[in-house]
């Protein structure tokens, strides 16, 4: 079992429309989660941080289930900029170790 | 930006070969951390070093080695490539070592092992 496994994609979705991707984590000791945001051949770059109460940044939110060990965000009113590859992000605990899914890329038409 | 420089952007080496990618951490932090992202893949936790010690490595064969300098600047060398170590190599800066400390990336050094 992969340690942070998410949603298979590709998702395809119009303009405007509510996409939301989930993630589970295998490590029950994991503190901190993230999720992260790659372009097309570009470098990871931080969305956001997801915390236990829940969080969000405009038109995203990022909830957090310790006891299923679940983690989701929900992107509201897609925009095309949206496009991308979003990527669940668990810390280890073993330092500054950053466990990686795989990545759901989001494909948003006009 | 993030402030985080990596060099080269990119490169193609052949089999056997060695490699050395260097990366200049934001300023102000003292931690970095190298991964690899293959093709289709989220990126794999190589190892990160903090104020020039190695702290944490990952499932990654003793021919991947680093080094951090005192201006906290790094480098990941590989030896003896391997067709499989064709991938968007990536290096992570942060303000402390840390389960809470959020890690910016670098623009990433693409290697092509032919």
């Amino acid at each position: 079992r992969k340690e942070v496994e998410q949603d298979p994609g590709p998702f395809n979705v119009p303009e405007g429309a509510t996409v939301a991707f989930n993630c589970t984590y295998s490590n029950s000791a994991s503190q901190s989660f993230f999720w992260y945001r790659q372009d097309c051949r570009k470098e990871p770059k931080l969305l956001m941080s997801v915390y236990s109460s829940g969080n969000e940044d405009g038109r995203f939110t990022a909830q957090l289930n310790r006891a299923s060990q679940y983690i989701s965000l929900l992107i509201r009113d897609s925009k095309l900029s949206d496009s991308a590859t979003y990527l669940c992000v668990v810390n280890s605990n073993q330092g500054g170790k950053l466990i990686f899914g795989q990545g759901t890329e989001l494909s948003v038409k006009p | 930006e993030t402030g985080v420089t990596q060099s080269p952007t990119h490169l193609i080496k052949t089999r056997g070969q060695q490699v050395t990618l260097r990366c200049s951490s934001q300023s102000g932090h003292n931690t970095v951390s190298w991964y690899q992202q293959a093709l289709g893949q989220g990126p794999q936790f190589i190892f990160q070093y903090y104020r020039e010690e190695e702290n944490g490595r990952g499932n990654f064969p003793p021919r991947f080695s680093g080094l951090q300098f005192p201006n906290y600047s790094s480098e990941l060398n590989v030896n003896a490539l391997e067709l499989d170590d064709s991938a968007l190599y990536l290096c992570a800066s942060s303000a402390q070592q840390g389960s809470q400390e959020t890690q910016y990336f670098g623009p990433g050094t693409r290697l092509l092992v032919l």
